[in-house]
C-alpha cells in the first residue's frame, strides 16, 4: 500500500523559516521524482518544486527561488522542503507527491497547512 | 508562468456527458503531450484522473477521457454520476522545466 505523509506545518511569522517533511512508502522512492505542490484554500494548486530520484536535478517555481529548497534522503524515504524568508503569500496547504515520467503526480499526501502571519 | 485557463463551472445531468476545457499556450499545453487532469473533492488531496493527455491510471473509470487540440486540452466525462461532482484541474509541463496548473472547473451534477 502506498503511503505519503507530510509533517512540519504550522504558524510562522513573516521572515521566518520552516522545514516540511514527507515520508513515503509502497513504491520505489529512490528512483522516483518527487514534487511539492501548494494550494491556497479556494484557489487552484501551484507547483512549487521537484527533485530527481538521485537528487541530482532540482527545479523550483520562480516565486520561491532563493527562498525555498527541495531535498531528499533516500535512506529514510523522505522528501523535504526548506522554506526561508517566508511571506504571507506563502500561506497554503502544501502537498508532497510522487511525479511519474510524464510529470503527473500519481501519489499524493494528505497535505499540511503552513500559515505565515504576524 | 500564468495559470492555464479553465471555465469556472460546468454542470450536467446524471447520465449525460460534459467536456471540460483547458487553454494554454505553445509553451505548455501545445508544446508537450504532458497534460494531466486531477479531481479534487472538498478537503481532500487532488486525485490523478488522466495523464499524458489521454491515459487513465488504473482504477479510474473509463467514462473519463482526455484529448488535446493545439493549445487546448479537454476532459470528457461520459455517463455523469453524482460522485463526479468535484473540482477538476488540468496541469501541463512547461518550456521552463516546471509545471503549471489550471484555474479549475467546478463540476455540478444536477
Amino acid at each position: 500500500e502506498v503511503q505519503v505523509v507530510e509533517s512540519g506545518g504550522g504558524l510562522v511569522q513573516p521572515g521566518g523559516s520552516l522545514r516540511l517533511s514527507c515520508e513515503a512508502s509502497g513504491f520505489p522512492f529512490s528512483t522516483s521524482w518527487m514534487t511539492w505542490v501548494r494550494q491556497v484554500p479556494g484557489t487552484w494548486p501551484e507547483w512549487v518544486a521537484n527533485i530527481k530520484g538521485d537528487g541530482s536535478i532540482k527545479n523550483h517555481v520562480d516565486s520561491v527561488k532563493g527562498r525555498f529548497s527541495v531535498s531528499r534522503d533516500n535512506a529514510k524515504n523522505s522528501l523535504y522542503l526548506h522554506m526561508n524568508n517566508l511571506r504571507v503569500e506563502d500561506t497554503a496547504v502544501y502537498y508532497c507527491g510522487r511525479q511519474n515520467e510524464g510529470g503527473s503526480i500519481d501519489y499524493w499526501g494528505q497535505g499540511v497547512l503552513v500559515t505565515v502571519s504576524s | 508562468q500564468s495559470a492555464l485557463t479553465q471555465p469556472a463551472s460546468v454542470s450536467g445531468s446524471p447520465g449525460h456527458s460534459i467536456t471540460l476545457f483547458c487553454a494554454g499556450t505553445s509553451s505548455d499545453v501545445g508544446g508537450y503531450n504532458f497534460v494531466s487532469w486531477y479531481q479534487q473533492h472538498p478537503g481532500k488531496a487532488p486525485k490523478l484522473m488522466i495523464y499524458e493527455v489521454t491515459y487513465r491510471p488504473s482504477g479510474v473509470p473509463a467514462r473519463f477521457s482526455g484529448s488535446k487540440s493545439g493549445n487546448t486540452a479537454s476532459l470528457t466525462i461520459s455517463g455523469l454520476q453524482a460522485e463526479d461532482e468535484a473540482d477538476y484541474y488540468c496541469s501541463s509541463y512547461t518550456r521552463s522545466n516546471s509545471h503549471v496548473f489550471g484555474t479549475g472547473t467546478q463540476v455540478t451534477v444536477l
